[in-house]
């Protein structure tokens, strides 16, 4: 147990639905993370969010809309997804970020896969 | 361009043997960590060596920074069955920034 918590584990959706993927952190940081792992690529960062406030979009595609409403919780809302979105993604928080010691700590992911 | 790339990307040894996984990376870091992932599940931090230090040690791990060749490497000993993983390295700039992470080596131990 790492302290960060996402569910659903595991989601199915097809390209019309919207859903929405949650993460918790129970370890008092202030950062927070949404990273997309595809088979066979590595992991790559989504957004950051740094005392709530988002400091880290990679060129994120405008179907993933990220939330943070407090510094413990962060959604990742879903909507009209493409096949190739299907993924692991992988939630993570950290003291804060931007730190020069900042190590991370993963939640156990959501597998997504879009039909 | 990736900043950690590790090699191999695959490595399969039989228990009670060493693995070591190297990673590179191409841009000055403040520091290096080394994470573990089973497979399909989060990863677990093990590891972070500043780019001030040379040489850390935690259990069975032993990690090394070369900065002047801009390289890492995770030394596992005395394998176990149990540390079948993908492992992965992560650099972290000057700056704090860009959290990094490489491809990954996947690592088998037979029993």
């Amino acid at each position: 147990e790492t302290g960060v918590t996402q569910t659903p584990r595991h989601l199915v959706m097809g390209m019309t639905n919207k859903k929405s993927l949650k993460c918790e952190q129970h370890l008092g940081h202030n950062a927070m993370y949404w990273y997309k792992q595809s088979a066979k690529k590595p992991l790559e960062l989504m957004f950051v969010y740094n005392f709530k406030e988002q400091t880290e979009n990679n060129s994120v595609p405008s179907r993933f809309s990220p939330e943070c409403p407090n510094s413990s919780h962060l959604f990742l809302h879903l909507h009209t997804l493409q096949p190739e979105d299907s993924a692991l993604y992988l939630c993570a928080s950290s003291p804060q970020a931007g730190g020069h010691y900042n190590e991370q700590f993963f939640g156990p992911g959501t597998r997504l896969t879009v039909l | 361009s990736q900043q950690g790339e590790e090699d191999p990307q695959a490595l399969s040894i039989q228990e009670g043997e060493n693995a070591t996984m190297n990673c590179s990376y191409k841009t000055s870091i403040n520091n290096l960590q080394w994470y573990r992932q089973n497979s399909g599940r989060g990863l677990v931090h093990l590891i972070l060596i500043r780019s001030n230090e040379r040489e850390k040690h935690s259990g069975r791990l032993r990690v090394t920074l070369d900065t002047s060749k801009k390289s890492s490497s995770l030394l596992i000993t005395a394998s176990r069955a149990a540390d079948t993983a993908s492992y992965f390295c992560a650099t972290v700039d000057n700056y704090g920034q860009n959290f990094v992470f490489g491809p990954g080596t996947r690592l088998s131990v037979l029993p």
